[in-house]
């Protein structure tokens, strides 16, 4: 069975500073990997995601993720935080090859992203 | 903008009294899921709708039930609201059914059983 491991509830990252949010994953096959972001009151948003290729993923807002097969990590990454960047972060995994048209999506419990002025 | 829409907000239920909470898109995607996501948790699949083509989570109890009458519309209905049922509802959907289709999601209903 699929899994994703957020270990940090919490990240709390002064503006102007990186940030990295962390996330494990555990899967059979190959894994193809997502991050979404939740801001108060909206719904999950795309971010990002990495099926095959550079292990350098670049997505919106300046955020990007480096997939590392050996260490089963996805960890989302930004050089310099702004306070907007504040919300909830969801890593997700989907398990390929599965049953084909039932590739389910795996969420990770959440970090929360707090950008300290 | 295209996008998807769930209404309502919020939604107050009483014990035991159905409910039923709305999806609208118009992004003309093939896929419609319906994701419960409780404090501090993942979101959690109940189902998904692939066109006409229903797919329940084995795990998603008998009191959750879905209705999709066409491409745009897709609803959730909890015949007999628990306590434990209270949630965030989230609607989401897909082009395609593939591993690396990316979800778009709606605001969510957040729903109170009292």
């Amino acid at each position: 069975a699929q899994s994703v491991a957020q270990p940090e509830d919490q990240v709390n990252v002064a503006e102007g500073n990186p940030l990295t949010v962390k996330c494990t994953y555990s899967v059979s096959g190959n894994p193809y990997l997502f991050w979404y972001v939740q801001y108060p009151n909206r719904g999950l948003q795309f971010l990002l995601k990495y099926i095959t290729g550079d292990n350098l993923v670049k997505g919106s807002y300046g955020f990007e993720a480096e997939f590392n097969k050996s260490q089963t990590s996805f960890h989302l990454k930004k050089p310099s935080a702004l306070v907007s960047d504040s919300a909830l972060y969801f890593c997700a995994v989907r398990d390929f090859p599965s049953n084909f048209g039932n590739e389910k999506l795996t969420f990770g419990t959440g970090t929360r992203l707090t950008i300290i002025p | 903008d295209a996008m998807v829409i769930q209404n309502p907000r919020y939604q107050v239920t009483q014990f035991g009294k159905p409910v039923t909470l709305s999806c609208s898109q118009t992004l003309n995607h093939n896929v419609m899921y319906w994701y419960q996501q409780k404090s501090s948790q993942a979101p959690k699949l109940l189902f998904h709708y692939y066109d006409k083509d229903f797919n329940n989570e084995a795990d998603t109890p008998d009191n959750f039930q879905s209705r999709r009458p066409n491409t745009s519309f897709c609803f959730l209905d909890i015949r007999s609201p628990g306590l434990g049922d209270a949630a965030m509802y989230l609607c989401a959907t897909s082009r395609l059914e593939g591993a690396g289709e990316k979800l778009f999601f709606g605001s969510g209903t957040q729903l109170s059983v009292l």
